[in-house]
């Protein structure tokens, strides 16, 4: 069955360091992946994903993501973290073997620190 | 645009109750997927509807059902609540099914608690 790992629940990491949120998935047919991202009490809100072409995605807000198929991953990166990204990950991928809709990961908590 | 929405945000029910919630999409957008999620579980995978049909379903009791209609609107009913029902209820919208890669946007969700 399709997984998706996220290899860490809980990042602490103080203001304006680098941070990378590991995420590994299982599939041998071609995916889709996303980041999701969701603040206290909300939904979810996508903040980027992979679709085809281009292995490097970015956010608006500085985030970017590197697909790579010969280790089925997709980390999120952010050079310079914020007090406000402090908040849950979630990893997922959908693909025509979950038939399209997404497969999560267990999400992974960011706490940055002043 | 107006994101999705859902109604009602929060929801007390007692076990043995049964229970509707409701979505409504992005306008234009004609797939609506549930999931739920729970601290042990995460997120789950409930239904996907598209074009009043349900496209497909995630492994969960018959208890949970749902339904969409003509203006893409959707409801999930649960009936006969256990405790372990207790979730936060999210609803997704895309143009398209997800299948094909379309983004689906999540709405704020509906907290049920089932006491």
């Amino acid at each position: 069955a399709q997984s998706v790992t996220q290899l860490d629940s809980q990042v602490p990491v103080f203001e304006e360091a680098p941070v990378e949120l590991r995420c590994n998935y299982s599939s041998s047919v071609s995916v889709y992946l996303f980041w999701y991202v969701q603040y206290p009490n909300q939904g979810l809100q996508l903040l980027l994903k992979y679709l085809s072409g281009s292995t490097l995605v970015e956010s608006i807000n500085g985030f970017e993501a590197e697909f790579n198929k010969s280790q089925t991953s997709f980390h999120l990166r952010k050079p310079s973290v914020h007090i406000s990204d402090t908040a849950e990950y979630f990893c997922a991928v959908s693909s025509v073997r979950s038939q399209g809709n997404l497969i999560f990961g267990k999400g992974t908590k960011l706490s940055v620190k002043p | 645009k107006a994101g999705v929405t859902q109604t009602p945000r929060y929801l007390i029910k007692t076990r043995g109750q049964q229970v509707t919630l409701s979505c409504s999409p992005i306008s234009g957008h004609r797939s609506v997927s549930w999931y739920q999620q729970t601290p042990g579980q995460g997120l789950q995978f409930l239904f996907e509807y598209f074009s009043e049909t349900q496209r497909n379903k995630g492994n969960f009791p018959g208890r949970f059902s749902g339904r969409q209609f003509s203006n893409s609107r959707s409801e999930m009913n649960v009936s006969t609540l256990e405790l372990g029902d207790s979730a936060l209820y999210l609803c997704a919208s895309s143009l398209g099914l997800a299948g094909l890669g379309d983004t689906q946007y999540f709405g704020p969700g509906t907290r049920l608690t089932v006491l």
